[in-house]
C-alpha cells in the first residue's frame, strides 16, 4: 500500500487566491513527521514546512500552513495569496520514527501547481 | 556553509559503464541519503547512512553501492550502468536531532 498519496497530479490557481494541496498518509507508527517540499523547474528540493504527529497545533510558515487531521491521516498544504513563483511541483513526505530507519523520508508522487496571472 | 554539494551536475553514460556520484556535506550531519527521482515521480530512497562506516539499503538499491568513510562524504557508485538508471539523483543529509532534510542540487544522469 502507498504510504503517501497525493491525488492531484496537477492544479491551477489564480494569482492571489489560496490553494490546498492534498496529502494522505498511512502508518502504524505512533510517532512520525510530515513534510512538504517544493521543487521548481530548476530542480532543487526546497523545504517548506514540517508537522510532528504529536504537535497540537497546525504548523505555519509564512504563507504556508499545514492542515493536519490526524484521525483522517491527512496533511494538506495550504498556500495563501498564491504568487507566480509558487508554480512548481510539491511533494508530501513522511518520516516514521520506528519503522523508518535513519530518519529516511517516504515521498508521494507530487502535485504540479500552476499559478495563473 | 556550502550545505550539501553534488558533482557532477550532468552526466551521460553508455550502457555498461560505471561512475561515482559525489556527495559532500559540511554541516556535520550524521544521516546521509541517496534518492533517485524518475521523470514526473517522487523520490525513492536508494541507500542511507546513519554515520561513518554504517550504510544500509533503501527501497531501490539494486545496481548501486555506497560507502561512508567520513562524516562529510557519501559517494554513490553505479556499476554496469543500464538505461533504467536514467534519473535525477539527489543526496541529502539530516542532523542527529533535527527535522529538516537538506538536499543537494541533484545530478542528472542519462544512460544511453
Amino acid at each position: 500500500a502507498q504510504k503517501i498519496t497525493q491525488t492531484q497530479p496537477g492544479m491551477f490557481v489564480q494569482e492571489k487566491e489560496a490553494v490546498t494541496l492534498d496529502c494522505t498518509y498511512d502508518t502504524s507508527d505512533p510517532s512520525y513527521g510530515l513534510f512538504w517540499y517544493k521543487q521548481p523547474s530548476s530542480g532543487e528540493m526546497i523545504f517548506l514546512i514540517y508537522q510532528g504527529s504529536y504537535d497540537q497545533q497546525n504548523a505555519t510558515e509564512g504563507r504556508y500552513s499545514l492542515n493536519f487531521q490526524k484521525a483522517r491521516k491527512s496533511a494538506n498544504l495550504v498556500i495563501s495569496a498564491s504568487q507566480l513563483g509558487d508554480s512548481a511541483m510539491y511533494f508530501c513526505a513522511m518520516r516514521e520514527v520506528q519503522g523508518g530507519a535513519g530518519n529516511m523520508l517516504t515521498f508521494g508522487g507530487g502535485t504540479r501547481l500552476m499559478v495563473k496571472p | 556553509n556550502a550545505g550539501v554539494t553534488q558533482t557532477p551536475k550532468f552526466r551521460i553514460l553508455k550502457i555498461g559503464q560505471s561512475m561515482t556520484l559525489q556527495c559532500t556535506q559540511d554541516m556535520n550531519h550524521n544521516y546521509m541519503y541517496w534518492y533517485r527521482q524518475d521523470p514526473g515521480m517522487g523520490l525513492k530512497l536508494i541507500y542511507y547512512s546513519v554515520g561513518a562506516g554504517i550504510t544500509d539499503k533503501g527501497e531501490v538499491p539494486n545496481g548501486y553501492n555506497v560507502s561512508r568513510s567520513t562524516t562529510e562524504d557519501f559517494p554513490l557508485r553505479l556499476e554496469l550502468a543500464a538505461p533504467s538508471q536514467t534519473s535525477v539523483y539527489f543526496c541529502a543529509s539530516t542532523p542527529l536531532a533535527g527535522n529538516e532534510q537538506f538536499f543537494g542540487p541533484g545530478t542528472r544522469l542519462t544512460v544511453l
